[in-house]
């Protein structure tokens, strides 16, 4: 089925350690981006992307580094987990231009628990 | 800065009630307008969406207007269901001034009880 896929859908990790959340799109959508959703705080920008080679960070980008090598992925690296990355992480995608008006289509998300 | 406020929730009601969630936005430009709603354990799907003023959003008995006088996006269901029970977040992106990023509100827990 076209969409967002993510993986993993669920993780734990020890404080320090590392890893990367992978996102991938077969809609051949321009833009991506990556969000983190916290009770009460909705979603927020990490890091979005505009096109292959072209990244920009978002409200909390601290902790986290993004690269995009093609329009199809966006992987988010955790440098060094802590517990205040505990979250639920949501990519998502767009088309360029005045489709951007036309709303992202998200992923099912990953839920990040830092121990 | 680009901002949208939600009322808070959450939002308890009987089945068949009728549905309101007030939204408004700061945005500098003309912004496009969503709703999303994410299910439980779910991610976030588009319920509706505006991209000029007046225009109307519907989708699923939901409605939306999208009003610059008051700067408001305020969505409304007349008969609300169980499977309607939810947490509905506005959104904003203003492609007008290039600006593709997605500004939500802080989302509305709302409950539906048979």
């Amino acid at each position: 089925n076209a969409g967002v896929t993510q993986t993993p859908k669920f993780q734990v990790l020890k404080t320090g350690q590392s890893m990367t959340l992978q996102c991938a799109q077969d809609m051949n959508h321009e833009y991506m981006s990556w969000y983190r959703q916290d009770p009460g705080m909705g979603l927020r920008l990490i890091h979005y992307s505009v096109g292959a080679g072209i990244t920009d960070q978002g409200e909390v980008p601290n902790g986290y580094n993004v690269s995009r090598s093609t329009t199809e992925d966006f992987p988010l690296r955790l440098l060094s987990a802590a517990p205040s990355q505990t979250s639920v992480y949501f990519c998502a995608s767009s088309p360029a231009g005045t489709g951007v008006g036309y709303g992202y289509t998200f992923g099912s998300g990953t839920r990040l628990t830092v121990v | 800065g680009n901002s949208v406020t939600q009322m808070e929730g959450p939002v308890t009601l009987s089945e068949e009630a009728f549905l309101t969630i007030n939204c408004t936005y700061t945005a500098t430009g003309y912004p496009s307008l969503f709703w999303y709603v994410q299910y439980p354990g779910e991610g976030l799907q588009l319920l509706l969406k505006a991209t000029k003023a007046d225009d109307k959003g519907s989708n699923k008995g939901f409605e939306a207007t999208y009003r610059k006088e008051t700067t408001s996006f305020h969505l409304e269901k007349g008969s609300v269901q169980v499977s309607d029970s939810a947490v509905y977040f506005c959104a904003l992106s203003e492609p007008s001034l290039n600006d593709y990023k997605l500004s939500f509100g802080a989302g509305t827990t709302v409950t539906v009880r048979a």
